[in-house]
């Protein structure tokens, strides 16, 4: 079946610094890949999607890039603020279907 | 637009005890999912409304968990009798079709169930 494998968490990074989070997918088919993210005490809110191979979905500064090849959908950022403290979860849906697979989630900490 | 609404945020009851959760979709659309969350783990998919027909229930514990969505919008996930297992937070989400056909979900605040 379908699944998405994220990096462990929790990510501790100073302000300014560079993200990078880890997303690979197992998928039958052309799934459409997404980056959820969840503040504390809050629901989940999608950050950026991508629907094809080679896509670049970006949203707030973040950025990742659908690699069919690799098959995977990595997070980044070039510089980090506190604000982004969060958990974010990647994602898939499978062709056209409806139903949202999730990674674990990868916990970030921003410390000034 | 009003986001996705869920009610209670909060609940705290015995094992064996009954709860139901509530949700009300953003107007327009026409799926409707509940995800299940255990603290540390990503959302699990419990089941998924087509207007008011049932499209996934898959991974549902239908021996305690059922849902039912009337007339195609509000929709309600009730548990009876709970167990300690159950603990988690309840996701409701509801989509619409959006450019490319990628299917984009969004989520309610969510419902924290804590079963002692």
């Amino acid at each position: 079946g379908d699944s998405v494998t994220q990096m462990e968490g929790p990510v501790t990074l100073s302000e300014e610094a560079f993200l990078t989070i880890n997303c690979t997918y197992t998928a039958t088919g052309y799934p459409s890949l997404f980056w959820y993210v969840q503040y504390p005490g809050e629901g989940l809110q999608l950050l950026l999607k991508a629907t094809k191979a080679d896509d670049k979905g970006s949203n707030k500064g973040f950025e990742a890039t659908y690699r069919k090849e690799t098959t995977s959908f990595h997070l980044e950022k070039g510089s980090v603020q506190v604000s982004d403290s969060a958990v974010y979860f990647c994602a898939l849906i499978t062709g056209g279907g409806n139903k949202l697979t999730f990674g674990t989630g990868t916990q970030l900490k921003v410390e000034l | 637009e009003a986001g996705v609404a869920q009610s209670p945020r909060y609940k705290i009851i015995e094992k064996r005890q009954s709860v139901a959760f509530w949700c009300n979709p953003i107007s327009g659309h026409a799926t409707l999912y509940w995800y299940q969350q255990i603290l540390g783990q990503g959302p699990k998919l419990l089941i998924q409304f087509q207007n008011n027909g049932v499209v996934d229930d898959s991974q549902l514990p239908k021996d305690r968990f059922s849902a039912e969505r009337l007339k195609g919008v509000d929709s309600t996930l009730k548990i009876q009798p709970a167990k300690l297992e159950d603990s988690a937070v309840y996701l409701c989400a509801s989509s619409s079709r959006g450019i490319n056909g990628a299917n984009v979900l969004t989520f309610g605040a969510g419902s924290r169930l804590t079963v002692l």
